[in-house]
């Protein structure tokens, strides 16, 4: 149970398109996901918070006109970047916190964008 | 604000012996803790958490973990490895409620020689 559905899993795209990322709860209601980015041999860094039905909350230094988050039900989230550069090419995850389990968290399987 | 400090980058471990990866978080109310493992180019697979209760705690594949509140550490540990347990290794401090973030640390990169 428990499952986020997230894709695609890899997309190449032409420097100054956009890019959407769609990921899906399964079988809960995910009324919090969480937008990661990960490059190359590091970690996990946080880029927003959405909440659904609401705006997306930013980390520092994440542009928010750039990396544009909906989460317009309780299923779906996305993730669009948009006039991609080869500077955002990396790896995105996204998770939801899941309010069974004792609060634990799903991840999805990620997307790794390469930007040309 | 939270953190996580993993101190080793990267580990090599020959087949077989045991394993113990450390994990130090810094957070201002009881954690909720984890480690995930990635092997390359997938997403994260939850080994283990700690929430509460029992301060040992048993993981998938054999892996476990250790809350030890008076020195702010989760290591993970495995009495044996194998050479599929190669990937990296990602500790992971939230709180125990609501809809807070997970914070990541920086990953320790296990590589297994046979």
């Amino acid at each position: 149970g428990a499952v986020v559905s997230q894709h695609p899993s890899r997309v190449i795209c032409k420097s100054g398109t956009s890019v959407k990322i769609e990921c899906r709860s399964l079988d809960f209601q995910a009324t919090t996901m969480f937008w990661y980015r990960q490059f190359p041999k590091q970690s996990l860094m946080l880029m927003a918070t959405s909440n659904e039905g609401s705006k997306a909350t930013y980390e520092q230094g994440v542009e928010k006109d750039k990396f544009l988050i909906n989460h317009a039900s309780l299923t779906l989230s996305t993730l669009t970047v948009t006039s991609a550069h080869p500077e955002d090419s990396s790896f995105y995850i996204c998770s939801a916190r899941i309010r069974e389990a004792n609060y634990g968290y799903t991840f999805g399987s990620g997307t790794r964008l390469t930007v040309v | 604000a939270q953190s996580v400090t993993q101190p080793d980058i990267h580990i090599t471990v020959s087949e077989g012996a045991s394993l113990e990866l450390r994990c130090n978080y810094s957070y201002g109310a009881t954690p909720y803790l984890f480690w995930y493992v990635q092997s390359p180019g997938q997403g994260l697979q939850l080994l283990l958490k700690y929430f509460s209760g029992d301060t040992l705690v048993q993981g998938i594949k054999g892996f476990e973990a250790e809350f030890k509140r008076s020195q702010s550490s989760f290591n993970l540990r495995k009495p044996s490895v194998h050479w599929s347990d190669a990937a990296e290794y990602f500790c992971a401090v939230g709180a125990n409620f609501g809809n807070e973030k997970l914070t990541f640390g920086t990953g320790t990169r296990l590589t297994i020689i046979p």
